[in-house]
């Protein structure tokens, strides 16, 4: 399976832009980048996924590298509620296997 | 809408009996995963029931099973249980529609202690 890295941890501050970076150099053409995050005491939630473009929700942007080996989650305006472990997770399209997470980037958000 | 619900939230073991966990998926979902969180491991899939058959598996032992009903609701059991499976056991619901990117959303989980 293709593989993600990503920083253990990473610190911002509230109301600043977060970037959080993953690596995938081995992802395959048809595999879509997920983002979860896990905030404390509470199962993973989804955040955003792409496969080729960037794309925006309501939660975060996702802006993906030409070559597709790296990609970028952005939180535009970071609050203390975005404090989570944020995991970088590859998918095969047009498979509905487990999600294989990783060990994800804890983001601490100081006031 | 509700979200996905787990029982019981805690709950403790001694090493060698059972356990089973029940998960009640967002209304309208088809498919539940279950996944184990441990602070060595981290989160680790363990397998997926769709209308009522399981479809994909991760790499566990066979003490490690499920089910799943013809209401969705699933309930994975782990029988002899050892101290390693003390963990958070994640359940994940979703509708599984085709092109497999559907979002996942998971419950609260149950926190299992083996002593």
């Amino acid at each position: 399976d293709a593989k993600t890295t990503q920083p253990n941890s990473m610190e911002s501050n509230e109301e600043e832009p977060v970037h959080l970076p993953c690596n995938h150099s081995t992802i395959s053409g048809t595999d879509y980048i997920h983002w979860y995050r896990q905030l404390p005491s509470q199962g993973p939630e989804y955040v955003i996924h792409g496969l080729t473009s960037n794309v925006n929700n309501r939660m975060a942007s996702l802006a993906i590298a030409e070559d597709r080996k790296s990609s970028t989650l952005i939180l535009h305006r970071a609050t203390l509620r975005d404090a989570a472990v944020y995991y970088c997770i590859l998918r095969i399209g047009g498979g509905a296997d487990g999600l294989t997470f990783g060990k994800g980037t804890h983001l601490i958000i100081q006031p | 809408k509700a979200g996905v619900t787990q029982t019981p939230r805690y709950l403790i073991k001694t090493r060698g009996q059972q356990v089973t966990l029940s998960c009640s998926p967002i209304s309208g979902h088809r498919s539940v995963s279950w996944y184990q969180q441990t602070p060595g491991q981290g989160l680790q899939f363990l397998f997926e029931y769709f209308s009522e058959t399981q479809r994909n598996k991760g790499n566990f032992p066979g003490r490690f099973s499920g089910r799943q009903f013809s209401n969705s609701r699933s309930e994975m059991n782990v029988s002899t249980l050892e101290l390693g499976d003390s963990a958070l056991y994640l359940c994940a619901s979703s509708t599984r529609v085709a092109g497999g990117q559907e979002t996942q959303y998971f419950g609260p989980g149950t926190r299992l202690l083996v002593l």
